[in-house]
């Protein structure tokens, strides 16, 4: 079974810190995406990755940032951290293939973060 | 323009009947795919069905099948038999090839509270 796992379920944080949250995944998958979750409007796309090193913006970008040093781990970065922060964060993962559509992405648990 | 709309915020059902969940999509894309996730309490995203816009029969898994119909595009959700476990926020998304590349990049409505009564 595909397994994506976060670092922390819970995470709360003050204002202006730098945060990190990581993420694993244990199929040798090429896609690795970041959201963040709130109430009423759904999933937006925060970054993806599609290899090594590389990585694209995806809707929400802006006071985040990603790194993927290793193709299983994609780390999602908030410099300094603010209130609109506080957030539902997601990580999946996917394998492209040939067909569009059948890349389904497999989620991570989640991560909470409250910033105070 | 939103791309996916889920125009149920909250839907109760009673157990053991079956209920559907509404979504509708918009793309200029011919070549597109079609997800639904369901969401429980615990957060993780659990992946349901998939529809691919070629596909000519409808997708089913299961107790879930899904209404596909292209020309309204619509993509709606059937659940068959509800069960207590099916209560849970359900997603639907959508993968367009062209303009989402080929990196899986999906796009998600905002998603359906189920409730399922005993």
């Amino acid at each position: 079974d595909v397994k994506v796992t976060q670092s922390s379920r819970y995470l709360v944080k003050r204002t202006g810190e730098k945060v990190f949250l990581e993420c694993v995944q244990d199929m040798d998958h090429e896609n690795m995406f970041w959201y963040r979750q709130d109430p009423g409007l759904g999933l937006r796309l925060i970054y993806f990755s599609y290899d090594v090193k590389m990585k694209e913006k995806g809707d929400i970008p802006e006071g985040y940032s990603v790194s993927r040093e290793k193709k299983e781990r994609f780390s999602l970065i908030l410099e300094s951290a603010s209130t609109n922060q506080t957030s539902m964060y997601l990580c999946a993962s996917s394998a492209p293939r040939k067909a569009v559509g059948e890349d389904e992405q497999f989620f991570g648990p989640g991560t909470r973060l409250t910033v105070l | 323009a939103q791309k996916i709309t889920q125009t149920q915020p909250g839907m109760f059902v009673q157990e053991k009947e079956a209920v559907t969940l509404d979504c509708t999509y918009d793309t200029s894309d011919p070549s597109y795919g079609l997800f639904w996730y369901k969401q429980p309490s615990s957060g993780e995203m659990i992946f349901l069905i998939y529809q691919g816009s070629y596909d000519q029969q409808n997708a089913t898994e299961g107790r879930y099948s899904l209404n596909f119909q292209k020309a309204r595009k619509s993509a709606n959700l059937v659940i068959s038999a509800s069960q207590l476990g099916d209560s849970a926020m359900y997603f639907c998304a959508m993968r367009e090839a062209l303009y989402g590349g080929s990196q899986g990049n999906l796009i998600f409505g905002k998603g359906t509270k189920l409730s399922v009564k005993p």
